[in-house]
């Protein structure tokens, strides 16, 4: 089965740095995503890893081991308008359609950011 | 930017009801996926479609169908409403990935 697992809520500061993880457990594995979503509003992505390693994009950064079947999610700078929940989606099971697999989501974090 | 544009954004309708939910997107992606959300259960994949005529069942098919007669337009039945399907139900659509998503519908059934 697919088992994704990541922490249900975190608290951090403004200013600081915070590191949501993300483990999982899939019959198959062809990508890592992460998306933010906002209360009320659409998940939209942030960020993605196929290769062990880290990926940056401006105040996130994204890391994969897939040995461990293990990533996660670093934000720096956290900003007041960083508060939402963080959803980390494996990329597993191929389907008919040429080049089209499912996405497993995790149950996602909450993230508050508080002064 | 990719524009998934979901019919309502609240709905409110009786238990037995039929109900339709629309999704429509502006890029030609050949997938698209209907999902609902739960508190504390996470985005469960219902259906989805990779080209038109074709459907896929996802994790949690039971109760629902789709229909997907043009490429643009992805719809949601619930063929008899039951209580267990209130919910916040989001489609997505994407060529390869990621997926992009629409702003959800907030379905409570009474």
């Amino acid at each position: 089965g697919q088992n994704i697992d990541q922490p249900t809520e975190m608290t951090a500061t403004e200013g600081a740095i915070v590191q949501i993880n993300c483990t999982y457990q899939t019959s198959g594995f062809n990508g890592l995503f992460w998306y933010q979503q906002h209360a009320g509003e659409a998940p939209t992505f942030l960020s993605y890893n196929v290769l062990d390693g880290l990926e940056e994009k401006g105040r996130f950064s994204s890391f994969l081991s897939r040995s461990k079947g293990y990533s996660y999610l670093l934000l720096k700078e956290l900003q007041m308008k960083d508060s939402a929940s963080y959803l980390c989606a494996v990329r597993d099971r191929a389907y008919s359609g040429a080049g089209s697999y499912q996405l497993t989501f995790g149950k996602g974090t909450k993230l508050s950011v508080i002064p | 930017d990719v524009k998934v544009t979901q019919s309502s954004r609240y709905l409110v309708k009786r238990t037995g009801e039929k109900v339709f939910l629309e999704c429509v997107q502006d890029m030609d992606h050949e997938n698209m996926f209907w999902y609902r959300q739960d508190p504390g259960l996470g985005l469960r994949l219902i259906y989805f479609s990779y080209d038109v005529k074709m459907k896929e069942k996802g994790d949690i098919p039971e109760g629902y169908s789709v229909s997907r007669e043009k490429k643009e337009r992805f719809s949601l039945i619930l063929e008899s409403a039951s209580t267990n399907q209130t919910s916040m139900y989001l489609c997505a659509s994407s060529v390869s990935q990621p997926q992009h998503f629409g702003d959800g519908t907030r379905l409570s059934i009474l």
